[in-house]
């Protein structure tokens, strides 16, 4: 079936460390790809996107690139800030579904000062 | 305020209780979900509806029901609450590109 894996966390980083958060699909046929965002006590924000292979989302100095090779779709950020602390959620969407979603188990980010 | 507004924000409710919870949207869309998200699990599809004449099972239909009241609003019932339903739920819309959904701010829901 159709699925995504995202790594487990928490993670917990220093200010200015370097984030990869791992994410990887299992989908029929070609997917968009998804990071969401959840702040404490908000809902969840499109952080970036990637609808075909190769291509590159990034917003906010995050990044994730589509690797269709690897069925992967990798967040990351070269400098983490305490304001990114959040919940990170990888997601799929496959074509000609509509707008709905399948998400991974999301990841917790804790960046310490 | 809000593009997408839930009522409530938080609700207790003894078991066997029938409960509703409320979206509605001011993004002029036309496509609108409901999504539960439990720790570890994710976010789960539970029902969705393209227009106001549209209603679909998700992933995880059993024991909920919904109504499209308009184009700006999709509600979800839990019929005869059960403890295992306590969770956040979210209400989300997309336009019929789909280029992004749209999230409410969600509704912690806990069945005692």
């Amino acid at each position: 079936g159709n699925s995504v894996t995202q790594m487990e966390g928490p993670v917990t980083l220093s200010e200015e460390a370097f984030l990869t958060i791992n994410c990887t699909y299992t989908a029929t046929g070609y997917p968009s790809l998804f990071w969401y965002v959840q702040y404490p006590g908000e809902g969840l924000q499109l952080l970036l996107k990637a609808t075909k292979a190769d291509d590159k989302g990034s917003n906010k100095g995050f990044e994730a690139t589509y690797r269709k090779e690897t069925t992967s779709f990798h967040l990351e950020k070269g400098s983490v800030q305490v304001s990114d602390s959040a919940v990170y959620f990888c997601a799929l969407r496959l074509t000609n579904q509509g707008g709905k979603l399948i998400f991974g188990q999301g990841t917790e980010l804790s960046v310490k000062p | 305020d809000a593009d997408v507004t839930q009522t409530p924000r938080n609700r207790i409710t003894k078991t066997g209780k029938r409960i509703m919870l409320e979206c509605s949207q001011t993004k002029g869309h036309d496509r609108m979900y409901w999504y539960r998200q439990d720790p570890g699990l994710g976010l789960r599809l539970i029902y969705y509806s393209f227009d106001v004449k549209d209603i679909n099972k998700g992933e995880i239909s059993d024991g909920y029901s919904v109504s499209r009241q308009a184009q700006a609003k999709f509600s979800l019932s839990l019929e005869s609450a059960i403890p295992n339903q306590t969770a956040l739920y979210f209400c989300a819309t997309s336009d019929f590109r789909d280029t992004e959904a749209f999230f409410g701010q969600g509704t912690r829901l806990t069945v005692v």
